[in-house]
């Protein structure tokens, strides 16, 4: 089985500049989640997904960042613009029950 | 407050110890408990899943929760270099539009030969 697919897996970008990330869940998992890991903390939620429904993102620094998961699958995290602080490693992860599955990450440098 | 606490480590010990990873939490309302394992550059990787308190015991992992004093451990036996990595604990409520997960800061652990 597949596993949860991240794109890119680098990215720098210079502040103020915009950035989006890519996730393709496990298939049939109905449940997506984006999650922020800043170094040497635990993965923060950002934003959870039921389909294509947002479920929790009051997390999500909405004057900033926005996610969407079109036809229910593939979901996309965008930060525009982004600032230092955005440093961070991207998970996404989706699920099937409670056993969330991570991707690898997309590792952002804002310089 | 942090909802999770998790001592960072770093935690080192030799091949073959028995390891101790522990987290405290302050959230009665947290039901199912998680231990993940991060290999550097890798995202987390689901260890052991316990719902309410008990122990849950897969191969080398035993997985704790001792819900009276909101403490859980996780016990790795005869430790290997290969389990060198950060372990996160992680929890969540009940709830009904889905499992959002609170994580601990993750404690770093390495095995030496």
């Amino acid at each position: 089985e597949a596993g949860v697919a991240q794109s890119p897996r680098y990215k720098i970008i210079e502040k103020r500049q915009s950035v989006a990330f890519w996730c393709n869940p496990i298939s049939g998992h109905a449940t997506l989640y984006w999650y922020q890991q800043i170094l040497g903390q635990g993965p923060k939620l950002l934003i959870q997904f039921q389909n294509n429904g947002v479920v929790d993102d009051s997390q999500l620094p909405k004057d900033r960042f926005s996610a969407e998961r079109l036809k229910g699958v593939d979901s996309t995290l965008k930060i525009q613009p982004a600032k230092l602080e955005d440093s961070a490693v991207y998970l996404c992860a989706s699920s099937v029950g409670y056993e969330q599955y991570f991707g690898p990450g997309t590792r952002l440098t804002v310089t | 407050q942090k909802e999770v606490e998790q001592d960072p480590g770093p935690l080192s010990v030799p091949e073959g110890a028995i390891v101790s990873l522990n987290c405290t939490y302050s959230n009665s309302a947290f039901q199912y408990f998680m231990w993940y394992r991060q290999y550097s550059r890798k995202g987390p990787e689901l260890l052991m899943y316990t719902y309410s308190s008990g122990n849950k015991e897969d191969g080398r992992f035993t997985a704790q929760v001792d819900k009276s004093s909101k403490y859980i451990s996780l016990f790795i036996r005869d430790s290997q270099p290969s389990d060198s990595a950060t372990y996160l604990c992680a929890m969540s409520k009940l709830t009904g539009g889905g499992n959002k997960l609170t994580f601990g800061t993750g404690t770093q652990l390495k095995v030496e030969l």
